[in-house]
């Protein structure tokens, strides 16, 4: 069965950082584009991320790029976000899916972001 | 990229079908036959039901069917259940790896 765990989540000022962790099991991870997707609580998804299954492909959003990092470390099944310089607008529910070819396929329970003072 | 338009909300009794669309452009929806659809229900993450506009991953139901015409796509639920009451978004490839998602739809069995 395959698992997304996400973590990291939290209350942070806006300009702070967070590190968004996604722990995968049940697949092999190594062969699998990961996905990071955003949700503002009672509204829609948003793609945030992606990297490619060895990592060294990654896209970002625009309203994100130069301030998020996406990576992955396949020795452990896990895909990072760190996120620099947040804004009260990065305030989301952030979840973690696998590509399955054209489709997002299996998804975490997501983490929690929110950004105030 | 802008989001997919869908209709806030649909509704049906028990028994009865709902169907909800999902716009998109000529680079999204229109551009491929690569349009899914999700089922959320609160405080939990979102559920592939339908890809490749109308195939079903294994263990979704039957009642769920997916379509799609030129810049639109539609997902049917059939034979409502009150399991089904949820909100929906469709997706799209838009090139380049990356997704485009519909502004969701909130199904509620009457």
């Amino acid at each position: 069965e395959i698992q997304l765990v996400e973590s990291g989540g939290g209350l942070v000022q806006p300009g702070g950082s967070l590190r968004l962790s996604c722990a995968a099991s049940g697949f092999i991870f190594s062969n699998i584009r990961m996905y990071w997707v955003r949700q503002v609580p009672g509204k829609g998804l948003v793609w945030v991320s992606h990297i490619k299954n060895d990592g060294t492909i990654t896209d970002y959003a625009d309203s994100v790029k130069g301030r998020f990092t996406i990576s992955r470390d396949n020795a452990k099944n896990i895909v990072y976000l760190q996120m620099d310089r947040l804004r009260a607008d990065d305030t989301a529910m952030y979840y973690c899916a696998t590509d399955g070819g054209w489709k997002l396929s299996s998804w975490g329970q997501g983490t929690l972001v929110t950004v105030s003072s | 990229q802008s989001a997919l338009t869908q209709p806030p909300s649909a509704s049906g009794s028990p028994g009865q079908s709902v169907t909800i669309s999902c716009t998109g452009t000529s680079s999204d929806v229109g551009g491929y036959n690569y349009v899914s659809w999700y089922q959320q229900h609160p405080g939990k993450g979102p559920k592939l039901i339908i890809y490749n506009v109308n195939e079903r991953p294994s263990g979704v139901p039957d009642r769920f069917s997916g379509s799609k015409s030129g810049n639109r796509a539609s997902l049917t639920v059939s034979g409502l259940q009150a399991e089904d009451e949820a909100d929906y978004y469709c997706s799209s490839y838009a090139g380049s790896t990356t997704y485009v998602f519909g502004s969701g739809t909130k199904v509620t069995v009457l």
